[in-house]
């Protein structure tokens, strides 16, 4: 079955204490994103990676990393999380240059 | 500077009737336009696209229409059912990739 796969689903944390959340696709895409989701906002692109080892900023990078040593995996790290950072994050794939994306079920973390 | 726009949070229609979700964007560049839908507690799903050459795409009860000149698209779900019942986000990129997302507006379809 075709998915974008995220862990944790959820997750409470506290101020500072380092966290990646993992995603994962099976379809073989070069296009991966990561998004966060809050209230009155929409869909905020974080990160996104055109293929592997390429990487990119999006709308708001602030306070998070990412890598892609592979083609399938694309995890999003927050090396010193802080409150501001609570929200619905969703990782993202698609083949290049179509905008169709494929979304996980998101991973909705809170910092204390 | 939000570049896609949806100016209506919320939309109640009645079910068998039309349903329009409107999105306006200021970014004369996007050649690519997109809807997700999205249920509570699950990710968005691709809904329908249509290219910047074209002003009309369907599928089914979906139709998006695209007005360049106004830079205004518009997604008509004819006849609306209960199971619309979603938040729809509009999308818009330039050559296909970077989407830049809608704040989406919650569709509900009463019986």
């Amino acid at each position: 079955e075709a998915q974008v796969t995220q862990n944790p689903r959820y997750l409470i944390t506290v101020t500072g204490k380092k966290l990646t959340v993992t995603c994962s696709q099976n379809m073989n895409h070069e296009y991966m994103s990561w998004y966060r989701q809050d209230p009155g906002l929409g869909l905020r692109q974080i990160y996104y990676s055109m293929n592997v080892e390429v990487t990119d900023k999006g709308d708001v990078p602030e306070g998070y990393k990412v890598s892609r040593k592979e083609k399938r995996n694309f995890p999003l790290i927050l090396e010193s999380p802080s409150p501001n950072q609570t929200s619905l994050y969703f990782c993202a794939s698609g083949r290049l240059f179509t905008g169709e994306l494929f979304f996980g079920e998101g991973s909705r973390l809170t910092v204390l | 500077d939000q570049q896609v726009k949806q100016n209506s949070p919320s939309l109640s229609v009645q079910e068998g009737r039309i349903s329009i979700l409107n999105c306006d964007y200021t970014n004369s560049m996007f050649d690519y336009f997109l809807w997700y839908k999205k249920y509570p507690a699950e990710g968005p799903t691709f809904l329908i696209s249509i290219s910047s050459i074209k002003d009309k795409n369907e599928d089914g009860r979906f139709t998006v229409f695209l007005n360049k000149s106004a830079k205004h698209l518009s997604l008509h779900i004819v006849p609306s059912q209960p199971g619309d019942s979603a938040v729809y986000f509009c999308a818009a990129s330039r050559s296909g990739y970077a989407l830049n997302f809608g704040k989406g507006t919650s569709l509900l379809v009463t019986p």
